[in-house]
C-alpha cells in the first residue's frame, strides 16, 4: 500500500523557535512537495522537489526551507517560527511529470506558534 | 494565479447531483481533481488533459473545456460518502511539465 508519512500530526511551538517537519514517502518518487492549507485558500505550495538535493520555490516560499538528501525523505524547516505560519502542512509525492501524475498525501501536521 | 472554484460551498440530499466549477485566467494543459474528507489528507480523482485524455479511477465524470479555461466535476446521485472538501489543481498550457496550482475548495456535504 502507498504511503507518505508525516513526522507528526500535532505540533506547538514558540515564536523564534527553528521547527522541522519531516515526510518520507516508499514508493520510489522523484517529486516531492510542501503544502500549506488554511481555510478558504486550499492548498498553497511553498516548496517542490524533483530530484535529491534539487528544490524549486512555490508560490509561498517566504520564511521556509527545505533539505533533501535522500530520495524518500524531504524536511520543511521553519528557520524562525512566527505565529502567521500558524497551519496545516501537508507532504505530497508523485511521479515525473507532476502535470500528468497523480499525487498521494500525507496525513498533514497541525502546527500551531504560539 | 489560483483557479475560482464555484460555489464555495454546496449541501444536498442523498441521490441529488452536484456539479463543481474550476475556472482559470490561463490557458491550461492539464486539470486535477482531489477530495479530502474532513481529518484526512486529500485523495485523488480524477485528471484531465488538453486534447481529451482523461485519468481516474472512480465513478465521478468530469470535463474539460480548453476553450473556456475551466472543468467541471459531475457528483451524479449523490452518496453521503461523497462529503467532504473538493479541490482542483491547474496546470498551465506554457508550464507542462510542471507543478499544480490548487483552488480555494468546495465543500460538499450529502445529508441523508
Amino acid at each position: 500500500d502507498v504511503k507518505v508519512t508525516q513526522s507528526s500530526r500535532y505540533l506547538v511551538k514558540r515564536t523564534g523557535e527553528k521547527v522541522f517537519l519531516e515526510c518520507v514517502q516508499d514508493m520510489d518518487h522523484e517529486n516531492m512537495f510542501w503544502y500549506r492549507q488554511d481555510p478558504g485558500l486550499g492548498l498553497r505550495l511553498i516548496y517542490f522537489s524533483y530530484d535529491v538535493k534539487m528544490k524549486e520555490k512555490g508560490d509561498i516560499p517566504e520564511g521556509y526551507s527545505v533539505s533533501r538528501e535522500k530520495k524518500e525523505r524531504f524536511s520543511l524547516i521553519l528557520e524562525s517560527a512566527s505565529t502567521n505560519q500558524t497551519s496545516m502542512y501537508l507532504c505530497a509525492s508523485s511521479f515525473r511529470p507532476p502535470s500528468y501524475n497523480e499525487q498521494f498525501f500525507g496525513p498533514g501536521t497541525r502546527l500551531t506558534v504560539l | 494565479q489560483q483557479p475560482v472554484q464555484s460555489p464555495q460551498a454546496v449541501i444536498l440530499r442523498e441521490g441529488e447531483d452536484a456539479v463543481i466549477n474550476c475556472s482559470s485566467s490561463k490557458a491550461l494543459y492539464s486539470v486535477h481533481w482531489y477530495r479530502q474528507k474532513h481529518g484526512e489528507a486529500p485523495v485523488f480523482l480524477m485528471i484531465l488533459l488538453k486534447g481529451g485524455e482523461q485519468k481516474g479511477h472512480e465513478k465521478i465524470s468530469a470535463s474539460f473545456n480548453e476553450k473556456k479555461q475551466q472543468s467541471s466535476l459531475y457528483l451524479t446521485a449523490s452518496q453521503l460518502s461523497y462529503s467532504g472538501t473538493y479541490f482542483c489543481g491547474t496546470v498551465p498550457n506554457n508550464n507542462a511539465g510542471n507543478m499544480l496550482t490548487f483552488g480555494g475548495g468546495t465543500r460538499l456535504m450529502v445529508k441523508p
